[in-house]
């Protein structure tokens, strides 16, 4: 089974909201990820976590602020967007602690967010 | 720094034929992973196939086959028998160490 689940699939957010994504994995995996993912570009990397610590942020915006509050969970908590941060949310996990070449990502459907 | 290319912004094919989808990379690391992941429009990301740099063998799963070039650092993905669900974008990607690259993506269209 390789299965990620993420919630909400869509969320329409306020410039002064506060919301939060959430994404789940039972599979054992160690590491988990956040992507963000524009219309027609690849993914890029938010966020990684490794053995629930925090291990790799590639400088994104403190309106992003991640949370893993155990090994199978991990919350993207959203504040004071901005419309340019609209995009596809990915979560995804890996079996080892996230530093290997060979690990497999295996990802969830995404959560689609609209910053109004 | 690593770089990935895929320069097929999109292809056809016909379906029940056969499609490359062309990747090539750039890495000083000698070891690293190659991935191919197929996005339909619903969003999820789904793994397809991984090639190491050491292993000897192309990778293979079902319909999909990796031709993996090391010495051109290519890793064109090979998809036989094309069915009307395997119109979606096909992401490449490599990963040295924690850090996981895409390339741009090909958009596939399958013809009936």
């Amino acid at each position: 089974d390789t299965e990620v689940t993420q919630t909400p699939k869509h969320l329409v957010m306020g410039m002064t909201n506060k919301k939060s994504l959430k994404c789940e994995q039972h599979m054992g995996h160690r590491a988990m990820y956040w992507y963000k993912q524009k219309a027609k570009k690849p993914p890029e990397l938010m966020f990684v976590y490794s053995y629930e610590k925090l291990s790799i942020n590639e400088s994104v915006p403190s309106r992003f602020s991640p949370e893993c509050p155990n090994s199978s969970l991990l919350n993207l908590h959203l504040h004071a967007l901005q419309p340019e941060d609209s995009a596809l949310y990915l979560c995804a996990s890996s079996q080892g602690a996230g530093g290997r070449s060979q690990e497999t990502q295996y990802f969830g459907p995404g959560t689609r967010l609209l910053v109004l | 720094a690593q770089k990935i290319t895929q320069t097929q912004p999109g292809m056809f094919v016909q379906e029940k034929e056969a499609v490359t989808l062309d990747c090539t990379y750039d890495t000083s690391d000698p070891s690293y992973g190659l991935f191919w992941y197929k996005q339909p429009s619903s969003g999820e990301m789904i793994f397809l196939i991984y090639q190491g740099s050491y292993d000897q063998q192309n990778a293979t799963e079902g319909r999909y086959s990796l031709n993996f070039q090391k010495a051109r650092k290519s890793a064109n993905l090979v998809i036989s028998a094309s069915q009307l669900g395997d119109s979606a974008m096909y992401f490449c990607a490599m990963r040295v160490l924690g850090d996981m690259r895409f390339g741009a993506g090909t958009r596939l269209t399958v013809k009936p």
